[in-house]
């Protein structure tokens, strides 16, 4: 089955500075990958996501790029702000959706 | 998201105990599934249902069952429960009509097991 692994598992950065946490994935076949969002004590919120077909997705301050060929997609925030603060995990998906651990990211003001 | 509820919230119980837990969505999504979530491991898929008639294993669904009793319900059950089941369990739902790869997973608040 899938195999998603997640780096780092925490990530401290100074307000206003870019985060980029990383993900790669074994199954050739996932197609769909979205990032989530959990803050403490909340549900996981879907904070953007891109398939296959695409290599680079942007919102705001946040892009997401993917890599089919080596198998990893990232996600990078730019402009951090505290209440960017939160778990981040990335996911990859054909059937099924597989989770990352996780990375918990700080954004210091 | 409030189209997507789980009850109990909490719930403490005792290793050999049966319990339930329930799930339920206004959003009309053909699909449902259960994770489980323990710190530094992330989510993982338990079951999922792509409609009433079709469930599948997930990742870890040893000690687990569920039940898809309608669209819009899906309870997960442990038959006897042992402390290894103690996390926080998510309900999520999907809409895939007509849509071959799979779709955005709307997550339901949680419900927070102790397994004493």
């Amino acid at each position: 089955g899938e195999n998603v692994e997640q780096h780092p598992s925490t990530l401290s950065v100074q307000e206003g500075d870019s985060a980029v946490i990383k993900c790669t994935y074994s199954d050739s076949a996932s197609n769909y990958f979205p990032w989530y969002k959990q803050e403490l004590g909340k549900r996981p919120q879907l904070i953007i996501d891109i398939r296959s077909n695409v290599g680079e997705k942007k919102d705001q301050r946040i892009a997401v790029t993917l890599n089919k060929t080596a198998k990893h997609f990232s996600l990078h925030i730019t402009e951090t702000q505290p209440e960017d603060s939160a778990v981040y995990f990335c996911a990859a998906a054909f059937n099924d959706m597989r989770f990352g651990a996780g990375t918990r990211l700080t954004v210091k003001p | 998201d409030a189209d997507v509820t789980q009850t109990p919230r909490n719930r403490i119980t005792k290793t050999g105990k049966r319990i339930m837990l329930e799930c339920s969505q206004t959003k009309g999504h053909d699909r449902m599934y259960w994770y489980r979530q323990d710190p530094g491991l992330g989510l993982r898929l338990i079951y999922y249902s792509f409609d009433v008639k079709d469930i599948n294993k997930g990742e870890i669904s040893d000690g687990y069952s569920v039940s898809r009793q309608a669209q819009a319900k899906f309870s997960l059950s442990l038959e006897s429960a042992i402390p290894n089941q103690t996390a926080l369990y998510f309900c999520a739902t999907s809409d895939t009509t007509g849509i071959v790869d799979p779709e955005t997973q709307y997550f339901g608040p949680g419900t927070r097991l102790l397994v004493l």
